[in-house]
């Protein structure tokens, strides 16, 4: 099975830096997913890990540790529009399904 | 280049009645999923469908609810005989193969049941 643990609030200020981490503990692996959600909105896609070290895309990057099962989302130079949720998920070991943790709700502050 | 369309945005069902909602995939995408997002929780697997087949329905409630993906036409996500607990966000998503390609999703439907 697949279980997936995230903290379910964060607060940061506008211009500083925040990491959102994401551990994970799944019967097969398949890569780590994350994702933003605005409140009321779909999930956009953020980026896909499948090897280990830090992948950077802009102001986020997402880091993987596949020994250690555990991920993180780094989010640099924060805006008021990064206000969101954020969502870790893995694939399952037949791959064909999302299996979401509960999300971190990122405020970002003045 | 659409993205993933879902209708209706919003739907509002008394108990007993039925809730159809439709998802049509992204272009060139031939593999449908369903997820539910229950207030305050996270999104919840419900359906994982290609063109006339269902792959792994191991997330949907055994019973009122059924999905259907037909040759031609968008997938349908068919809940019979509402109950308030069925009150949710629901998202469609699609990839061009499995869940190891990213999935897209939908802007979902948010039912009400009254």
């Amino acid at each position: 099975g697949q279980n997936i643990d995230q903290p379910t609030e964060m607060t940061a200020t506008e211009g500083a830096i925040v990491q959102i981490n994401c551990t994970y503990q799944t019967s097969g692996f398949n890569g780590l997913f994350w994702y933003q959600q605005h409140a009321g909105e779909a999930p956009t896609f953020l980026s896909y890990n499948v090897l280990d070290g830090l992948e950077e895309k802009g102001r986020f990057s997402s880091f993987l540790s596949r020994s250690k099962g555990y991920s993180y989302l780094l989010l640099k130079e924060l805006q008021m529009k990064d206000s969101a949720s954020y969502l870790c998920a893995a694939p399952t070991g037949t791959a064909s399904k999302l299996t979401f943790g509960t999300g971190t709700r990122l405020q970002v502050t003045l | 280049n659409a993205g993933v369309m879902q209708n209706p945005r919003h739907l509002v069902r008394r108990r007993g009645q039925e809730a159809r909602l439709r998802c049509s995939p992204m272009k060139g995408h031939s593999h449908v999923y369903w997820y539910r997002q229950l207030p305050e929780e996270g999104l919840k697997f419900m359906v994982y469908l290609q063109k006339e087949n269902i792959i792994d329905e191991s997330g949907m409630p055994k019973e009122r609810f059924s999905a259907e993906f037909p040759k031609e036409g968008p997938s349908i996500l068919r809940i019979q005989q509402v109950v308030r607990g069925d009150s949710a966000a629901y998202f469609c998503a699609s990839s061009p193969q499995r869940a190891t390609d990213t999935q897209y999703f939908g802007p979902g439907t948010r039912l009400t049941v009254l």
